[in-house]
C-alpha cells in the first residue's frame, strides 16, 4: 500500500547527541502525526501537528509540519537510553485512516 | 486518558484452531476501531476499519472470512482469526479513534496481541 518515505531506517548515536529524521510524501496531508514503538508494544503517539509550517514540541522532542504539507521532521534533543526504539510518521487521512513511514530505529551507544 | 487495551497480549495455538483478540477502549468510547497486523521489521498494516454497529471495511487482500471483526459497543471491538495457519502468526495491533476534549483526534493504539500458531 501507499507509505512515506521515511529516513533514515536506522541511526546509531551516543548518548546525549540530537537525533533528526524526516518524512516526505507526494500527497499532501492535514495532519502528521509521530509515533514511538518498542519491542513488543503497540505506537504511542509522541507529537500531532495540523497546520502547515506548525512547530511543536514535547519535551525534548520537536515536530514540524512542512509548508508544503508534504513533509514533516522530529528532533530529539539530548537523547537519553531511554529513546531507543522505532519511530514512525504517519499522514492521517479525512477518514482517520493512516499512511505509514517504514520507520527509523533509534540505536544508542552506551 | 485515551487508554486502548487488548487481549491476550500474547498467544500459542495449534494449527486450524479460532483465536479471539479483544481491543477495549478504557476511558472513552470509540466509534470507530483499526486492526493491524505488523510483521518482524516492518510498519504496520492496515487490516480493516471497525464503525460501531456496522460491518467491517477490510483492506484489499485482507479476507474477510478469515479475519472476523466485531465492533459490538463503543467500547469493544474483537478480531477472530478463523482456522489460523502458521503464516498467521504476526503481531496484531488495534486503535480507536479518541476525540476527547484536550486529547488529539487521532488513534490511539492498544499494546498489541502476538500470536503464535504452531
Amino acid at each position: 500500500g501507499q507509505q512515506l518515505n521515511q529516513s533514515p531506517q536506522s541511526m546509531f548515536i551516543q548518548e546525549g547527541e540530537d537525533v533528526s529524521m524526516n518524512c516526505t510524501s507526494s500527497s499532501i496531508f492535514n495532519t502528521w502525526l509521530w509515533y514511538k514503538q518498542d519491542p513488543g508494544e503497540g505506537p504511542v503517539l509522541l507529537i500531532a501537528l495540523y497546520k502547515a509550517g506548525e512547530l511543536t514540541s514535547n519535551g525534548r522532542l520537536t515536530a514540524q509540519f512542512g509548508i508544503t504539507r508534504k513533509d514533516s521532521f522530529l528532533n530529539i534533543s539530548a537523547s537519553i537510553p531511554s529513546d531507543v526504539g522505532i519511530y514512525f510518521c504517519a499522514g492521517q487521512l479525512g477518514n482517520y485512516q493512516l499512511i505509514w513511514g517504514a520507520g527509523t530505529k533509534l540505536i544508542i551507544k552506551p | 486518558g485515551a487508554v486502548v487495551s487488548q487481549h491476550p497480549s500474547r498467544v500459542i495455538c495449534k494449527s486450524g484452531t479460532s483465536v479471539k483478540i479483544e481491543c477495549r477502549s478504557l476511558d472513552f468510547q470509540a466509534t470507530t476501531m483499526f486492526w493491524y497486523r505488523q510483521f518482524p521489521k516492518q510498519s504496520l498494516m492496515l487490516m480493516a476499519t471497525s464503525n460501531e454497529g456496522s460491518k467491517a471495511t477490510y483492506e484489499q487482500g485482507v479476507e474477510k472470512d478469515k479475519f472476523l471483526i466485531n465492533h459490538a459497543s463503543l467500547t469493544l471491538s474483537t478480531l477472530t482469526v478463523t482456522s489460523a495457519h502458521p503464516e498467521d502468526s504476526s503481531f496484531y495491533i488495534c486503535s480507536a479513534r479518541a476525540a476527547l476534549a484536550g486529547s488529539t483526534d487521532t488513534q490511539y493504539f492498544g499494546p498489541g496481541t502476538r500470536l503464535t500458531v504452531l
